[in-house]
């Protein structure tokens, strides 16, 4: 079962556009959402995270949306340039617990120069 | 300043064979991961130690087992390899301070034919 669910699946964006992945998640007690950016043959990097208490988070030209009540949480890219071309997983975590994050399944983004 | 490191980059092993995959960290790092990356399916944690001489089950945990005799080295063992293990693996450290950041290794390449 996929705790976090994500899409789209892959995304080509012209440069200069704007990215945008979405993602949903069911467990009311995650309590941080990070994304991670992974280029081919490396592991994730963390990007950008927010936690519940924000509706906006961003840095650059990354930014998260966050809707509680909905659940959702997305990533924009703004200004996409080929350097951005890269895997992006969404992820989520609760701190009681094990508090060990659950990821979505992966957006292959594609900046056309 | 090498941070996670996996050995080996890549590895073909024939059904039944066992093999153990080495991660080391030098941020000294309490906690220590292990996921597994397939298409399409997103990271998975396997495994993962709060401690030396403490370790957990994370979601795919069958067909696998860890140590964690010192706080740097985390080290994966697969017995009797299957098909089904064929998948690229992921080694991550995070501090107790800000356990929610993970740190990657550059993964290990796994085929089992």
């Amino acid at each position: 079962q996929q705790q976090v669910k994500q899409s789209p699946q892959s995304l080509i964006v012209q440069k200069g556009g704007i990215s945008i992945i979405n993602c949903a998640y069911e467990n009311t007690a995650f309590d941080y959402f990070p994304w991670y950016q992974q280029f081919p043959g490396k592991g994730p990097a963390l990007l950008i995270a927010i936690r519940p208490d924000v509706s906006e988070k961003k840095e650059g030209r990354f930014t998260i949306s966050f809707n509680k009540s909905a659940k959702q949480f997305s990533l924009h890219i703004m200004d996409s340039q080929p350097g951005d071309s890269a895997t992006y997983f969404c992820a989520a975590s609760s701190q009681t617990g094990a508090n060990n994050l659950f990821f979505g399944t992966g957006t292959r983004l594609t900046v056309i120069p | 300043n090498a941070g996670v490191t996996q050995t080996p980059k890549f590895r073909i092993l024939k059904i039944g064979q066992s093999m153990t995959l080495q991660c080391t960290q030098d941020m000294n790092h309490n906690y220590m991961y292990w996921y597994r990356q397939d298409p399409g399916m997103g990271l998975k944690l396997i495994y993962y130690s709060v401690g030396a001489g403490i370790t957990d089950k994370g979601e795919v945990p069958n067909g696998y087992n860890v140590s964690r005799s010192t706080t740097e080295d985390f080290p994966l063992r697969l017995e009797l390899a299957a098909p089904s293990q064929t998948s690229v693996y992921f080694c991550a450290s995070s501090s107790p301070f800000r356990r929610e950041k993970l740190f990657f290794g550059s993964g290990t390449q796994l085929s089992v034919l």
